[in-house]
């Protein structure tokens, strides 16, 4: 089974700065199946990346993803106040559909 | 725009039983999988089970394989979730998900329910 690690656990950042998080795999998975969630609190997961770098329906594009193989990447290029919130990296596969642990966006 | 209304959580001891129930509109339900996450007090959130738009397709995480199991009803627009011999360490939010890509079980979630609150304890 493959595992997901994301660091930094959390990521402490002002309103316009840029945040890069990273999401590792414990083995090599195609970028088909890589996925980026954000949650904020008391609320749902929300799909903002697919495929490693498609953004889906609606999401800014200050939002992006990157990365192939084992490493895989969510910027935010100029955060929002909205923006500040856990973001989760995820695989899906033909039966697999493994999240990583998270990454907490706060306010600096 | 997809709905997603999830209900049936609630109060259990260990070892009762409860079925979840999420109920779709504003889409084709036969034609995506669903799937199930939880999210523990706290906590990350853990993919527990996906079935895939016929039905005829179930997937589990090893954490609830045996004790849970999912369905659907497509004349009814529902998916379900009966779970079985439940532990502490299954108490968390249970959300209903949409997958993305019409008859595709290994693609994203893009539509998500509010959830409904398990708590299993004596």
């Amino acid at each position: 089974e493959i595992v997901l690690t994301q660091s930094p656990d959390t990521l402490s950042l002002s309103p316009g700065e840029r945040a890069t998080l990273s999401c590792r795999a414990s083995q090599s998975v195609s970028n088909t199946y890589l996925a980026w969630y954000q949650q904020k609190p008391g609320q749902a997961p929300r799909l903002l990346i697919y495929g490693a770098s498609s953004r889906a329906t609606g999401i800014p594009d200050r939002f992006s993803g990157s990365g192939s193989g084992t490493d895989f990447t969510l910027t935010i290029t100029g955060l929002e106040p909205e923006d500040f919130a856990v973001y989760y990296c995820q695989l899906y596969g033909s039966s697999q559909f493994t999240f990583g642990p998270g990454t907490k966006v706060d306010i600096k | 725009e997809v709905q997603l209304l999830e209900s049936g959580g609630g109060l259990v001891q260990p070892g009762g039983s409860l079925r979840l129930s999420c109920a779709a509109s504003d889409f084709t339900f036969d034609n995506y999988a669903m799937s199930w996450v939880r999210q523990a007090p706290g906590k990350g959130l853990e993919w527990v089970s996906a079935i895939s738009g016929s039905g005829r397709s179930s997937y589990y995480a090893d954490s609830v394989r045996g004790r849970v199991t999912i369905s659907r009803d497509n004349s009814r627009s529902t998916l379900s979730l009966q779970m079985n011999s439940l532990r502490a360490e299954d108490t968390a939010v249970y959300f209903c998900a949409k997958h993305t890509g019409q008859d595709q079980v290994a693609v994203a979630l893009d539509s998500w329910g509010h959830g409904t609150l398990v708590t299993v304890s004596t």
